[in-house]
């Protein structure tokens, strides 16, 4: 079992630019949430998906989006990044109506 | 994450020692709460849990206890070793499967 894996590692992007993080799910797990974590700081929830639909958000603004397929893989989408932008994402995964959220390494994004 | 937070941002043991993470929570409600430590460059791992219905929960060479009367959750851990060098976050779940909301975190420094 591979666990959760996310893709790519590290990353650097322009300010301005958009960037697409890609997350797949632990085997046998169904719903993704998604994190971000300033440096020195815990992770801050952004949403979780279920049934390919947005189940609930935390507090980031539009910009932030995403997706999931039916193969209940994950995709984070951010646009017009900010320097702010500049953190760890990590996607966690579980099973629907289970309570062990299992966290992905992460990628690291670099705004600048 | 401002409402799960942490006593000490550092903690410095020696091998061998027993370490204690202590945490505060502000919400009463909330029904479930996860230890989890964090190594350098990797995403934060599940240690122990405990829900709102328990004061103490055991694993291996860890403990978490939780006071609800004054909303506090420390982390136990027994004959710390080098390799339990990381940073400890703990993290608040108002309804099981729902956002997690992390506090700042705890650095463990273990020496030999």
């Amino acid at each position: 079992d591979a666990g959760v894996t996310q893709s790519p590692t590290h990353l650097i992007k322009t300010r301005g630019q958009q960037v697409t993080l890609r997350c797949s799910p632990k085997s046998g797990h169904d719903t993704v949430s998604w994190y971000q974590q300033a440096l020195g700081q815990g992770p801050q929830f952004i949403f979780q998906y279920y049934e390919e639909e947005e189940r609930q958000r935390g507090n980031f603004p539009d910009r932030f989006s995403g997706h999931q397929f039916p193969n209940y893989s994950s995709e984070l989408n951010v646009n017009a990044l900010l320097l702010g932008d500049s953190a760890l994402y990590l996607c966690a995964s579980r099973q629907e109506g289970g309570t062990e959220a299992f966290f992905g390494q992460g990628t690291r994004l670099t705004v600048v | 994450g401002e409402n799960v937070g942490l006593h000490l941002p550092t903690l410095s043991v020696q091998e061998g020692d027993n370490s204690i993470i202590n945490c505060a929570y502000s919400n009463s409600a909330s029904d479930y709460f996860i230890w989890y430590k964090q190594e350098s460059g990797k995403g934060p791992q599940f240690i122990i849990d405990i829900r709102s219905n328990m004061d103490k929960r055991q694993g291996q060479r860890v403990t978490v206890l939780l006071n609800k009367t004054v909303k506090h959750l420390s982390l136990q851990i027994a004959a710390t070793q080098p390799g339990d060098s990381a940073v400890y976050f703990c993290a608040e779940n108002r309804q099981a499967g729902t956002a997690l909301i992390f506090g700042k975190g705890t650095t463990l420094s273990v020496s030999s």
